[in-house]
């Protein structure tokens, strides 16, 4: 069974500063990793995906890294901005893009 | 719009009450799931449909819970017999599958937030 892991479950920062943001997941057979921004009372927006033979993807000051064998994604936020407060969640496909979440990182930026 | 909806957007209800929770996907989307998000709990999978069948519903976590999707459009999910445990927010999303790959995003709908008294 698929497991996800995000780590830190909270951040703060200063406005300004680049930050990284972990995901673990225990089975390596993934169609895709998928990056998602979760805004109080809402839904969540897809901000990257990244499918299991690539290495990277990058949307503006995101860029999201895949190591699937070491079972590794990490998110990389430059020059973050309080509109970046969120939560941030990663989620592993498997068959029929069935998605197995973690359980978010909470990230604050701080003018 | 153009994105996923779901209603209501909240529901207070009785335990023991049956609700009913709708999803209208985007056009076009043939694949439709449903997500279970509890109170500092990550999401959990619930149902996944493929046009208007549910090859996956091994996340539905009682008999209680049921899935239709009907014209490979709007799904509603069924809880009979509410109890307190089902309080959540329970989350829709659509994408592309089948013929275009497993590789596609997906789109997600504000969801309903569900409180059993």
């Amino acid at each position: 069974k698929q497991e996800v892991t995000q780590i830190p479950a909270a951040l703060s920062v200063p406005e300004g500063e680049n930050l990284v943001l972990n995901c673990s997941f225990t089975d390596s057979a993934i169609y895709n990793l998928q990056w998602f921004r979760q805004d109080p009372g809402k839904g969540l927006t897809s901000l990257l995906l990244i499918q299991s033979s690539q290495r990277e993807q990058t949307s503006g000051r995101l860029n999201a890294s895949l190591d699937k064998s070491s079972g590794r994604s990490t998110l990389y936020i430059a020059a973050s901005q309080p509109g970046d407060s969120a939560t941030y969640l990663c989620a592993a496909a498997g068959g029929g893009n069935k998605l197995t979440f973690g359980t978010g990182t909470q990230l604050k930026v701080e003018l | 719009g153009a994105g996923v909806s779901q209603s209501p957007s909240n529901k207070v209800t009785e335990k023991g009450k049956d609700v009913e929770l709708r999803c209208d996907p985007i056009s076009g989307h043939t694949a439709l799931y449903w997500y279970r998000q509890r109170l500092g709990q990550g999401l959990e999978f619930l149902i996944y449909f493929q046009g208007n069948s549910a090859p996956d519903k091994s996340g539905l976590p009682s008999d209680r819970f049921s899935a239709e999707r009907t014209g490979e459009s709007v799904s509603t999910l069924t809880i009979q017999r509410t109890q307190q445990e089902d309080s959540a927010v329970y989350l829709c999303a659509s994408s592309l599958v089948g013929s275009f790959g497993p590789n596609q995003p997906q789109h997600f709908g504000d969801g309903t937030r569900l409180s059993i008294l």
